[in-house]
């Protein structure tokens, strides 16, 4: 079945600072979706792609997809506390229907002040 | 906001009981899915629904049941709760079907099993 694993788990970085979370599948990719969770709280939608090589902004925060390497990445530049949470991705398995979104465990990020 | 909301916002329930969360969809949306996060962990799809009728599920039991009214509201029941079954539950509702569209989330309900 498909697994999707993001890398790093957690990150601290100083306000201001650049930082790029990624998000490796197992299997194709035919739509991946970024969420920002805050702590025990529901799912932000921040952004979807669905082409290779698509790629989508907004804010400071950009997202790419690498189709061949069933990749996507999350960057966001100048890192602001506001930013702080919890980011995860998900992906419509194994092409099939949006309802049926499988997750990483997501990526932690604090940012200092 | 989404528009999405769940209820209750927390829930304490003890092993062997029953219990059912609630999600209004925003408005526009008739398709709900359902979905069980534990502890740091991902969200885990539960089931999906489609204009009322189920549309997919994942790997839980029949305890896991739900319904989706004619105005797509819905409702997740689970019966004979298991201490496993301590968890944050979100609803997500979206507009049909097609890949590619979007799945918005509710606040989410935590249930506690003692």
């Amino acid at each position: 079945s498909q697994e999707l694993e993001q890398s790093p788990q957690s990150l601290i970085v100083q306000e201001g600072k650049n930082l790029t979370i990624n998000c490796t599948s197992s299997k194709t990719l035919y739509g991946l979706y970024w969420y920002k969770q805050k702590y025990g709280e529901g799912l932000i939608f921040l952004m979807m792609l669905q082409k290779g090589g698509e790629e989508k902004s907004h804010e400071k925060i950009t997202a790419k997809l690498d189709e061949k390497k069933q990749q996507s990445s999350l960057h966001i530049t100048a890192s602001q506390p506001s930013h702080a949470g919890i980011y995860l991705c998900g992906a419509d398995k194994d092409g099939g229907s949006q309802g049926n979104l499988i997750f990483g465990k997501g990526t932690k990020l604090s940012v200092k002040p | 906001e989404t528009g999405v909301t769940q209820s209750p916002t927390h829930l304490i329930k003890t092993r062997g009981q029953q219990v059912t969360l609630r999600c209004s969809s925003q408005s526009g949306h008739n398709t709900v899915s359902w979905y069980q996060q534990a502890l740091g962990q991902g969200p885990q799809f539960i089931f999906q629904y489609y204009r009322e009728e189920e549309n997919g599920r994942g790997n839980f039991p029949p305890r896991f049941s739900g319904l989706q009214f004619p105005n797509y509201s819905s409702e997740l029941n689970v019966n004979a709760l298991e201490l496993d079954d301590s968890a944050l539950y979100l609803c997500a509702s979206s507009y049909g079907l097609a890949v590619g569209g979007t799945q918005y989330f509710g606040p989410g309900t935590r249930l506690t099993v003692l």
